[in-house]
Formats: structure tokens, sequence, C-alpha cells
């Protein structure tokens, strides 16, 4: 099975720097995903990462280390519409995600 | 239809009632799930589909069946509702088995079940 740890919630302010740290344990590794959930919506995918190092896509960008069990999804230059859910997924060998509980960003002004 | 689509978008339930939930997708995708999404444990896989014609259990099967007659269709049954299936329901859909498999997700279907 799997075992994956987020925050529950973090807060920023407009502008700034956010971190969402991914921890997990698994029985069988091949990716990690990044999506994200606006309140009342339907999660729509941000990232992926199958290799060690930095993914990055605008202002989002996606470390993995498979040695650590540990990923991170950075939001740089946030804006009020960045406030949503983070989910962590990884992917295993039969290409079944599990995800995180999920962590909630709250952007202020 | 473009994309994903799920119906009904909510619904409520009396407890011992069946009922399916519909998901359909013109994507042309080989892969379709299920997942149930609670608050503080996530999205959890029900069952999963990699090709039409085959299905297989996730995380959380049980009170629930799936069926995959064709590529675009996916239909979630629950046989005899309880109390504990109240969730909000996700269908989604990828190409399957593939590196970068995105999952691509429908609106998800509220259900109350009383």
């Amino acid at each position: 099975g799997q075992n994956i740890d987020q925050p529950t919630e973090m807060t920023a302010t407009e502008g700034a720097i956010v971190q969402i740290n991914c921890t997990y344990q698994t029985s069988g590794f091949n990716g990690l995903f990044w999506y994200q959930q606006h309140a009342g919506e339907a999660p729509t995918f941000l990232s992926y990462n199958v290799l060690d190092g930095l993914e990055e896509k605008g202002r989002f960008s996606s470390f993995l280390s498979r040695s650590k069990g540990y990923s991170y999804l950075l939001l740089k230059e946030l804006q009020m519409k960045d406030s949503a859910s983070y989910l962590c997924a990884v992917r295993d060998n039969d290409y079944k995600l599990s995800f995180g509980a999920g962590t909630t960003v709250t952007v202020r002004a | 239809i473009a994309g994903i689509t799920q119906a009904p978008t909510s619904q409520i339930l009396a407890a011992g009632r069946r009922m399916t939930l519909r998901c359909t997708q013109d994507m042309r995708h080989n892969a379709m799930y299920w997942y149930r999404q609670d608050l503080g444990l996530g999205l959890r896989l029900i069952h999963y589909s990699n090709t039409a014609g085959t299905t297989g259990k996730g995380e959380v099967p049980d009170g629930y069946s799936v069926s995959r007659a064709n590529t675009d269709d996916f239909p979630l049954t629950l046989a005899s509702a309880v109390p504990s299936q109240t969730s909000v329901y996700f269908c989604a859909s990828s190409v399957g088995l593939a590196g970068n498999d995105e999952q691509f997700f429908g609106p998800g279907t509220r259900l109350t079940v009383l």
C-alpha cells in the first residue's frame, strides 16, 4: 500500500513563495503527480515527476527525491487564484494513483 | 460532449436503494477510474478499468460495482446504499499505461444517503 503525508493547511501572502512538502512510503513507485483542486471543483493536473530533480512549469515547480521518498511543489509569485487544495499522488507499478489528503493553501492580500 | 461528464450532479438517496452514477468521456481514453472524496481523507480509488472489457478493484471497492462495456462509459453502481457512502464521487480517465499519464477528472457527483 501507499502512505502519503502532506500538511493540512498553509497560508501565504500574495506575491510570496510557498513550498508544499509531500512524503511517501510505497510498495511500488512509478511516478509522482501534483493536482490542484479549487473548492467545489474537480482536480486538475499540475505536474509529474518520475526521475529525481526539479521540473519547472511557469510559476509552479515540482521536485522529487526517490531515495528520500520526498517531493515538494513550489508556488512562486502567489496570486489570489492560487488559493486551492494541492494534492500529492503516487502512482504504483499497476498505474494506479494513491492520493494524499491534500494541502489547503490560502493566499491573503 | 467535451472531455468527461458525470450524472447526476447531486442526489439524495434513501438507504437501501440502488443507484447508478454515470460517467462518459469522449477522449478515447483507455483507462477510467472512480474515486470518492471525503473530508480529511482525500481521494480514494474505488474501481478502475485499464481498457474496455476489464475492471479492477481499488482501495475501497466494497458496496460498489462497475462495468466497462465500451471505451466511453464507466458506470458505478451502489447495489444497496448505506449512509457511509455519502461522499463526492469523481470519475476520471487517462490514456492509460503511459509515462506522463495525466488523469482528467469529471465535475463530480455529490451523493447523500439518508
